[in-house]
C-alpha cells in the first residue's frame, strides 16, 4: 500500500466551478500536510500546507486535514483557466526530511 | 528569489552511457532530493542528501548513485542509461526537518530521454 494514494483525474471543470480534490494516507505518524500546484513543464510549487488537524484558507484556495479518518482535501472556489495543472499532496512526520507525495491529480478549468 | 537550477531541459542518451544530471540551489538548504515523475505514477524518490558527502538511498535507487560534494550542488549519475530510465527527472532541496513544514523548492526538472 502506498503511504499516500490520490486520485489520478483527470477532473474538467466549467469556469467558476467548486473543485474537490483529496487524498488519503496511511501512517499516522504524519503531521504536515502539503498542496503543490505544477504547470505543465514545470516543477510543483508549494500553494498550502497544514499542521495536523483543520482548515487552511488562502483567497479562493481551502487546505482540510481530518486525521480520524486520514483524509487530506483541497478545495478551489469560483475555479478559474488559470488554475489548469497538476495538483500534488504531500505529507511528513515532525523531525523527519522525507515528503511522501501523492501521484497527482490533474485540473483542467474550461472557459 | 529562490532558485533551483538543473543543468538541462532536455536531454537525449543512448543506452549504456553514463549521464550525469546536475542541480544546483542558492539557498543554503541542508537537503536535496532527487525525483523522477512518470504519469500514473508520481513523484517517486531515487536519493536524498541532507548534508555534504551524506546521501540515503530513497525509493527506487537501482541504476543510480548521486554525488554531493558541495552544500549547493547535488549530482545524479546513471551508470548505464536504459530505456527504462526514460523519464522526466526532478530535483529538489529544503531546510533540515522540524516543526516548520520546510518546504521543497522545486527546479524545473530535466526530460531525459534513452533510446
Amino acid at each position: 500500500q502506498k503511504e499516500v494514494e490520490q486520485d489520478p483525474g483527470p477532473l474538467s471543470v466549467p469556469e467558476g466551478a467548486i473543485v474537490s480534490l483529496n487524498c488519503t494516507y496511511s501512517n499516522s505518524a504524519f503531521q504536515y500536510f502539503m498542496w503543490y500546484r505544477q504547470y505543465s513543464r514545470k516543477g510543483p510549487e508549494l500553494l498550502m500546507y497544514t499542521y495536523s488537524s483543520g482548515n487552511k484558507e488562502d483567497g479562493r484556495f481551502t487546505a482540510q486535514v481530518d486525521k480520524s479518518s486520514k483524509y487530506i482535501s483541497l478545495f478551489i472556489r469560483d475555479s478559474q483557466p488559470s488554475d489548469s495543472a497538476t495538483y500534488l499532496c504531500a505529507t511528513r512526520r515532525v523531525n523527519f526530511n522525507k515528503f511522501y507525495f501523492g501521484s497527482g491529480t490533474k485540473l483542467n478549468v474550461k472557459p | 528569489d529562490v532558485k533551483v537550477t538543473q543543468s538541462s531541459r532536455y536531454l537525449v542518451k543512448r543506452t549504456g552511457e553514463k549521464v550525469f544530471l546536475e542541480c544546483v540551489q542558492d539557498m543554503d538548504h541542508e537537503n536535496m532530493f532527487w525525483y523522477r515523475q512518470d504519469p500514473g505514477l508520481g513523484l517517486r524518490l531515487i536519493y536524498f542528501s541532507y548534508d555534504v558527502k551524506m546521501k540515503e538511498k530513497g525509493d527506487i535507487p537501482e541504476g543510480y548513485s548521486v554525488s554531493r560534494e558541495k552544500k549547493e550542488r547535488f549530482s545524479l549519475i546513471l551508470e548505464s542509461a536504459s530505456t527504462n530510465q526514460t523519464s522526466m527527472y526532478l530535483c529538489a532541496s529544503s531546510l533540515k526537518g522540524g516543526r516548520a513544514p520546510n518546504e521543497q523548492f522545486f527546479g524545473p526538472g530535466t526530460r531525459l530521454t534513452v533510446l
